[in-house]
């Protein structure tokens, strides 16, 4: 069974750019969050969802963020446009039952 | 507000000795409380969990404990080993809630030969 996969696994932009980054869940994982992580600090909540739903959103730092997910499969995040403290490690998560989440590798972000 | 805490940024133990990662909690609604483990570069990886009806879940060299009174759990490797270097997240949960993860700050153990 593939995990969790996400792409790019790095990106470098500049300050005002935009980007999208990409997550491949779990098949049949219905639930799809995403985290990030800054500075080397806690991993952070940004949004969850059920199959194409948002079911939270409290986590999301500001309207420059944007995620999708059509048709409850792959789910997208953009950032539009990029600040320098939007940079870290982006996490995606799968789970089933909203138990044990499974976790990609995360995409690097770094905006200069 | 951190609602999770891990207070020891880092941790050294022998190889063969006992590893003990310990983690705080302030939200009495977390009902579920998981490990996790990081290597550099890679995506945080499911170690154990425990829910809160449980003080104590084993698996292998690893066993969680959980003091609800205290709002404490911690994380025992026996024996540890090399291989367990890596950085290690407590998370906790709420699952009558979205099932979303608040984590702490994450403990770095280093295993030394």
């Amino acid at each position: 069974e593939a995990g969790v996969t996400q792409f790019p696994s790095h990106s470098v932009i500049e300050k005002g750019q935009t980007v999208t980054l990409r997550c491949d869940p779990i098949s049949g994982h219905d639930n799809l969050y995403w985290y990030r992580r800054v500075m080397g600090k806690e991993i952070k909540f940004l949004l969850h969802f059920v199959k194409e739903s948002k079911q939270d959103e409290s986590g999301m730092p500001n309207n420059r963020f944007l995620a999708e997910r059509t048709g409850g499969t792959y789910s997208t995040l953009k950032v539009q446009p990029a600040e320098l403290e939007d940079s870290g490690v982006y996490f995606c998560a799968s789970s089933r039952d909203r138990v044990e989440a499974f976790f990609g590798q995360g995409t690097r972000l770094t905006v200069v | 507000d951190q609602q999770v805490k891990q207070n020891s940024p880092s941790l050294s133990v022998q190889e063969g000795r006992i590893s003990i990662l310990n983690c705080d909690y302030t939200n009495s609604m977390f009902d579920y409380f998981l490990w996790y483990k990081k290597y550099p570069a890679e995506g945080p990886t499911f170690l154990i969990s425990i829910s809160s009806i449980k003080d104590k879940n084993e698996d292998g060299r690893f066993t969680v404990f959980l003091n609800k009174s205290a709002k404490h759990l911690s994380l025992h490797i026996v024996p540890s080993q090399p291989g367990d270097s890596a950085v290690y997240f407590c998370a906790a949960s709420a699952r009558s809630n979205t099932g979303k993860l608040i984590f702490g700050q994450g403990t770095t153990l280093q295993v030394k030969p």
